[in-house]
């Protein structure tokens, strides 16, 4: 079965950076774009790019462009995330999440847990 | 980008009972002349990642209850659970794949009355 895991909650101070995996199993990892999707407390979500796993290609939205990095490792089927200069306002649980065709614009069909991060000094 | 406008934000309906949530577009997102759009639906219980629900506005995932169905033209979509089960409780969100940035509206709660 797909499943999509992520690494556990973080702290960390406001300027530092945090950088969050997605281990992806159940399936053909380099055939389906992986997705980071965030949210805030009590709020809704809010897409931040998406990562080809096989092309390595990114696109990222452009309220995030120059601060995050998506990357991933085929020899273990697992994609990062990387956010740097991180501020207050960037604590959220941050969520991996599966584009469901293999090609072209689809939904998101798999979701992993969340990673909880929280920015405070 | 496309905004996403969900209403209401949050409603309270009886078990059994039919409950509509109302998602509208800010511009097209047709998919083709078959009337597919790209726009999913989700559901949201406390402490959970989302789970799909509906794609191609209408398309139900697999394992999705038919309690649950997804319809829509133009820029106006819905969702509708037509007996409201104790299990169904949770915010649901509307999101449209057809541009990028992907966006999502704000979500509604739904609740038991």
């Amino acid at each position: 079965q797909v499943q999509l895991v992520q690494s556990g909650a973080e702290v960390k101070k406001p300027g530092a950076s945090v950088k969050v995996s997605c281990k992806a199993s159940g399936y053909t990892f380099t055939n389906y774009d992986i997705n980071w999707v965030r949210q805030a407390p009590g709020q809704g979500l809010e897409w931040m790019g998406w990562m080809n796993p096989h092309s390595s290609a990114t696109g990222y939205a452009q309220k995030f462009q120059g601060r995050v990095t998506m990357t991933r490792d085929t020899s273990t089927n697992t994609a990062f995330m990387v956010l740097n200069s991180l501020t207050s306002e960037d604590t959220a649980v941050y969520y991996c999440a599966r584009t469901s065709y293999s090609f072209g614009k689809g939904s998101l069909d798999y979701w992993g847990q969340g990673t909880l991060v929280t920015v405070s000094s | 980008d496309i905004v996403m406008t969900q209403s209401p934000d949050s409603l309270a309906v009886s078990l059994g009972e039919r409950a509509t949530i109302n998602c509208k577009s800010s511009q097209s997102i047709l998919y083709n002349s078959h009337n597919n759009y790209y726009l999913a639906w989700y559901q949201q219980k406390p402490g959970q990642p989302p789970k799909l629900l509906i794609y191609w506005a209408s398309t139900r995932d697999s394992g999705v209850p038919d309690r649950f169905a997804g319809s829509g033209s133009g820029t106006d979509f819905t969702l509708t659970i037509s007996s409201l089960q104790a299990e169904d409780v949770a915010v649901y969100y509307c999101q449209q794949y057809s541009n990028t940035p992907p966006t999502f509206g704000q979500g509604t709660q739904v609740e038991i009355k």
